[in-house]
């Protein structure tokens, strides 16, 4: 069975940068696995980031980018602010029936 | 402004059965695919199951297949998951989400919440 893994948990201080990887049980994740990343923040639905490995949506601000890096999917915040405090989740796709969420990252800015 | 409001969950004995429904506006709802996607309190995202735009083809996540049913209305802009046999470990939020012209979920809605309790 297929995994999608990140980290529980991250920590970064306000104005810092940190990045959130994704990683799959498969191997290495590339640009064929549209890698996608989502935002939710406590008691709200999941809002959409980042497809297809870089792409920004028209709402996403421009401190989130999107990138491979290492065999990973991989989410990078620039310039952090305290509202960017949530859980980031990624999402991949394996092609047929296989969607699949990772764990989760617990982003606190602190 | 596209909007997904989802309606229809409950608290259901283990082995019930519930139908989930999304309705959708401010977008041509015939053009998109549909997925949905629960979280368990405190957990997760998981993936549960798509459709296509026009309702001809689906697929579930193995641990739901052969219980629930994804369908769609497109006369009524409306999205379904009929849930049967349902397992405590069903309970969950469950959302819908539409596919973006970018092929991701771009749009979510606000989740039901579905309780599997006796």
């Amino acid at each position: 069975q297929t995994v999608v893994t990140q980290e529980p948990s991250l920590t970064v201080s306000p104005g810092g940068t940190v990045t959130l990887t994704c990683s799959s049980s498969t191997g290495v994740v590339t640009s064929g696995h549209y890698p996608n990343w989502f935002q939710q923040r406590p008691g709200q639905p999941p809002r959409a980031l980042i497809y297809s490995t870089s792409n920004r949506h028209s709402w996403t601000p421009a401190r989130f980018s999107g990138s491979l890096l290492g065999g990973k999917a991989a989410l990078t915040l620039s310039g952090v602010q305290p509202e960017d405090e949530a859980d980031y989740y990624c999402l991949l796709y394996y092609g047929g029936a296989d969607v699949l969420f990772g764990g989760g990252t617990k982003l606190t800015v602190l | 402004e596209v909007q997904l409001v989802e309606s229809g969950g409950a608290l259901v004995q283990p082995g019930g059965s519930l139908r989930l429904s999304c309705a959708a506006s401010g977008f041509t709802f015939t053009n998109h695919w549909m997925h949905w996607v629960r979280q368990a309190a405190g957990k997760g995202l998981v993936w549960v199951s798509r459709i296509n735009s026009g309702g001809s083809t689906t697929i579930y996540a193995g641990s739901v297949k052969g219980r629930f049913t994804i369908s769609r209305d497109n006369a009524k802009n409306t999205l379904y998951l009929q849930m049967n046999s349902l397992r405590a470990e069903d309970t969950a939020v469950y959302y819908c989400a539409r596919v973006g012209t970018s092929g991701d979920l771009d749009y979510w809605g606000q989740g039901t919440l579905v309780t599997v309790s006796s």
